[in-house]
């Protein structure tokens, strides 16, 4: 158990919906990293977050948008949904300065 | 910008065989490195590290892997596989950057057989 806690764990919905995904990171990790997970695209970088504002940004669409809130959860909004979205989507979390990511077990989106 | 290349989309190794799951990256300074394997329906859990200092690092479950600046590489290696190492297998690169912990880079993953 890396600490990390994601919900839900699977969502099956339909296109042109939204969806929200939440993220528990470890306690005391003020970093808060997102990634999809896909058969074609492999692990990519959405957006990263660092108690609470945005410091850096990956692959994310237009239609995808995240916060982290002051008790450093974060969501993970996506809106308009497609086929193609259709992934397991990752959070992860960090310890300042320490490199390595600990990643929870990811929600598996599935769009209809 | 980083990228991590895993030239061995999958490999198929005898249990009890060694194994070497190699790994290149692109970086135009000293890196962070990683190793991250993923089992069926799993988050991806830290095998090893490279910060710096001693170019072979030891993971857990019996993995290390080996820091090779000159050729840009930091393959993966264990000496005696177990039924229970099949799995997918990332190599990730990550920037040196004071605060807070840089995004990695991921490699396409290697996915391992073990055949009994």
């Amino acid at each position: 158990d890396s600490g990390v806690t994601q919900t839900p764990k699977h969502l099956i919905t339909a296109t042109g919906q939204r969806v929200t995904l939440r993220c528990s990171p470890r306690s005391g990790d003020l970093s808060v990293y997102w990634y999809q997970q896909s058969l074609d695209q492999g692990l990519q970088f959405l957006i990263q977050y660092y108690n609470g504002e945005e410091r850096a940004k990956g692959n994310i669409l237009e239609r995808f948008s995240a916060q982290q809130f002051p008790d450093l959860h974060s969501e993970l909004n996506l809106s308009s949904l497609e086929l193609g979205d259709s992934a397991l989507y990752f959070c992860a979390s960090s310890v300042v300065a320490a490199g390595e990511l600990f990643f929870g077990e990811g929600s598996r989106l599935t769009v209809l | 910008a980083q990228s991590v290349t895993q030239p061995d989309i999958h490999i198929t190794v005898s249990e009890g065989a060694s194994l070497e799951l190699r790994c290149n990256y692109s970086y135009g300074a000293t890196p962070y490195l990683f190793w991250y394997v993923q089992s069926p329906g799993q988050g991806l859990q830290l095998l090893l590290k490279y910060f710096s200092g001693d170019t072979l690092v030891q993971g857990i479950k019996g993995f290390e892997a080996e820091f090779k600046r000159s050729q840009s590489s930091f393959n993966l290696r264990k000496p005696s596989v177990h039924w229970s190492d099949a799995a997918e297998y990332f190599c990730a690169v990550g920037a040196k950057r004071a605060g807070t912990a840089s995004k990695l880079t991921f490699g396409t993953g290697t996915r391992l057989q073990v055949t009994l």
